[in-house]
């Protein structure tokens, strides 16, 4: 199954600054996803990240605060902005592969992000 | 909107008991998969089900699919400390969303 690297593993944020996080797969992915996990909680999906157009987001998530980025088929961005302490989380990056078949997820070991 | 319910939400138990975990919807899915999370870590994927009233077995593990494939369960037979974590079930909503539930965390204590 594909290798999902993320960076920044961790990190501290003021109120209102914005950060990036990267995403990159060992190999070509059709279908990455954003993920949001709140401590102790279960994952929500953010948004689909398209290659060549933009992000599909759910419901609750727009590409202002959260702007995505798939230039190619192994990378991907997601941009937290204008942070707040809310937006402290763990933010998962994921790609969709076929295995025994269905669709798996694998995922990245994720960013935890602390809002002061 | 598909919604995923697992119980329990926490299970404290010793080594060497057994356990199950249940994971509920009223929305059809056509596949579910359970995953394992560990601190630090993304979850990783320990099975996927795909046909009504399928069970798989991976060592110690058992997991069963709903015959109308809305619900599924876990089966540890003989917990073990590493069996520790987050335990979480997805259903596959069309092709390729997965729809995660609300989650189980284990502790499995010596």
């Amino acid at each position: 199954s594909a290798v999902i690297s993320q960076k920044p593993s961790r990190d501290i944020c003021q109120r209102g600054t914005s950060l990036t996080i990267q995403c990159q797969v060992d190999s070509q992915v059709t279908m990455m996803f954003w993920y949001r996990q709140q401590p102790g909680q279960s994952l929500t999906l953010i948004a689909t990240a398209n290659q060549g157009s933009e992000a599909t987001y759910e419901s609750g998530f727009v590409i202002d605060k959260f702007p995505i980025s798939r230039p190619n088929l192994t990378f991907s961005t997601l941009t937290v902005s204008n942070m707040s302490p809310e937006d402290s989380s763990i933010y998962l990056c994921s790609a969709l592969t076929a295995r025994s078949g269905a669709n798996v997820l694998t995922f990245g070991a994720g960013s935890r992000l602390t809002v002061l | 909107t598909q919604l995923l319910e697992q119980s329990p939400q926490f299970l404290s138990i010793q080594e060497g008991e057994n356990l199950t975990v249940y994971c509920n919807s009223s929305s059809v899915f056509s596949s579910l998969q359970w995953y394992r999370q560990e601190p630090g870590e993304g979850p990783v994927l320990l099975v996927t089900v795909v046909t009504g009233g399928e069970v798989k077995k991976l060592k110690r593990l058992t997991f069963q699919f709903g015959d109308a494939r809305k619900d599924s369960s876990l089966h540890i037979t003989a917990a073990q400390p590493g069996d520790t974590g987050l335990y979480l079930c997805a259903g596959a909503v069309g092709f390729q969303k997965l729809v995660f539930g609300t989650g189980t965390r284990l502790l499995v204590s010596p």
